[in-house]
């Protein structure tokens, strides 16, 4: 559910590691799952989405699992880059519905 | 292609005076259409979302109002500005009930 009073989390990840950044969702009826990164300044950028008919899909360096039992999505990003520092926000949706609800997000920082 | 467009990008107004922001979508019809609002640090709250021209959900009781006079125009507006209401406002896209959303470059909005 929103979580939009609370100050972002960091996670601080060093150059070339994994990150993973984590989401839970509040809704049982949600059945669209989306991760959107956001640099300072700017609108929320897509980066993969997810289905509840599936329970992992990966993209370029990206992986997004969702567990429903425990209602929570994750992001996996690959061997993280400088560029990769940004806020992290998951949204859900369901789609019986047209709003698109966001998690509270979590602020990456990659150390060099 | 689709894009979306947002403006004025930055502004600053007195509090008690009018706002008015505008959204249009171009390369698609009937979008879904959203406002956020979004403060510092924090994350994304849902203000109002359209599925349709004259059709609008409000999320968040509060001085602001929203409009879709045309099937690709979203306007947000104000009769009296308070403080509270700074904040960085976005607006955002979809197809339809069950894709992503994207979003505009955002309006950054200061009551002084």
């Amino acid at each position: 559910g929103e979580s939009v009073g609370l100050h972002l989390p960091t996670l601080s990840v060093q150059e070339g590691d994994n990150s993973i950044i984590n989401c839970a969702y509040s809704n049982s009826a949600s059945d669209y799952f989306i991760w959107y990164k956001q640099e300072s300044g700017k609108g929320p950028q897509f980066i993969i989405d997810i289905r509840s008919n599936m329970d992992k899909r990966q993209g370029q360096r990206v992986t997004v699992l969702l567990n429903k039992t425990v209602k929570h999505l994750s992001l996996q990003i690959a061997a993280t880059q400088p560029g990769d520092s940004a806020v992290y926000f998951c949204a859900e949706k369901d789609s019986s519905a047209s709003k698109i609800i966001f998690g509270s997000g979590t602020r990456l920082s990659i150390r060099p | 292609s689709q894009t979306i467009h947002q403006w004025p990008a930055t502004l600053v107004q007195p509090v008690g005076s009018p706002l008015s922001l505008e959204c249009t979508v171009e390369g698609t019809s009937n979008p879904n259409l959203y406002w956020y609002r979004q403060a510092a640090g924090r994350g994304l709250q849902l203000l109002f979302y359209s599925v349709g021209i004259g059709q609008i959900s409000s999320e968040v009781p509060q001085n602001l109002s929203a409009s879709r006079p045309q099937d690709r125009q979203f306007i947000l507006s104000s009769k009296k500005l308070l403080l509270s209401d700074s904040g960085f406002y976005l607006c955002a896209w979809c197809r339809d009930r069950r894709t992503e959303a994207f979003f505009g470059q955002g309006t950054r909005l200061t009551v002084v």
